[in-house]
């Protein structure tokens, strides 16, 4: 099993609609992050948490929300899709020494 | 200016030349820096840690240049796998505190045979 699983693979959602995406790690690590990439912009941070009751605001949390259910479980939530949420996200976790990385949830909002 | 800057590329580079990268960021604070290696759509994963006194894996070899504020990364006798985006990161918290990685858009190293 990967380290950090993110859920679903592919996504496509309607404008307006609600969507979470979850992501679960086994590392055992107490820092999460979320992140989306689009091209020519590179990675951006929306939220990242340091551990369970710790939650805060990424450069792009605007649109986003997240909750940190369990140290292993950290999920981000489209309240309201829009277009300009097409976009790769990652999930990735931190023992201190480099990210982890899932393998990213394709979300396509049309 | 962004935090971090990278030339985009493409870079196409023949199969055993050697290829360097350079990157740049703008706060002096920072901390720990990284190259990571990103496959077309997939995850990005750590390549390699950039230390002031230089470090060598293989055929890679990353250097710090904290008084520029800029990281190198050299590729020698490069191989078809290296293909792939190279992602230069920084770090402005401790190694071994909280982290919060700030990355480049990437630059985009294809190998012709």
């Amino acid at each position: 099993d990967a380290d950090v699983t993110q859920t679903p693979r592919n996504r496509i959602t309607k404008t307006g609609k609600r969507i979470m995406l979850e992501c679960s790690q086994t590392k055992g690590h107490d820092r999460m992050y979320w992140y989306r990439q689009d091209p020519g912009l590179g990675l951006r941070l929306i939220y990242y948490s340091f551990d369970v009751k710790d939650i805060n605001k990424g450069e792009i949390s605007d649109g986003y929300s997240v909750s940190r259910q369990a140290q292993a479980k950290f999920s981000l939530s489209l309240e309201s899709a829009i277009p300009n949420q097409t976009a790769l996200y990652f999930c990735a976790t931190s023992g201190g020494y480099g990210y982890t990385f899932g393998s990213g949830t394709r979300l396509t909002v049309v | 200016r962004k935090e971090v800057e990278q030339d985009p590329g493409p870079f196409n580079v023949p199969e055993g030349a050697t290829v360097a990268f350079n990157c740049t960021y703008s706060n002096s604070a920072s901390q720990s820096f990284f190259w990571y290696r990103q496959d077309c759509r997939k995850e990005p994963k750590l390549l390699m840690s950039v230390y002031s006194s230089g470090n060598e894996d293989g055929r890679f070899t990353a250097q710090l240049n904290r008084a520029s504020q800029y990281i190198s990364l050299l590729i020698r006798d490069s191989k078809l796998s290296d293909s792939a985006t190279y992602l230069c990161v920084v770090n402005l918290g401790s190694l071994f505190g909280n982290e919060k990685l700030t990355f480049g858009t990437g630059t985009r190293l294809t190998i012709i045979p």
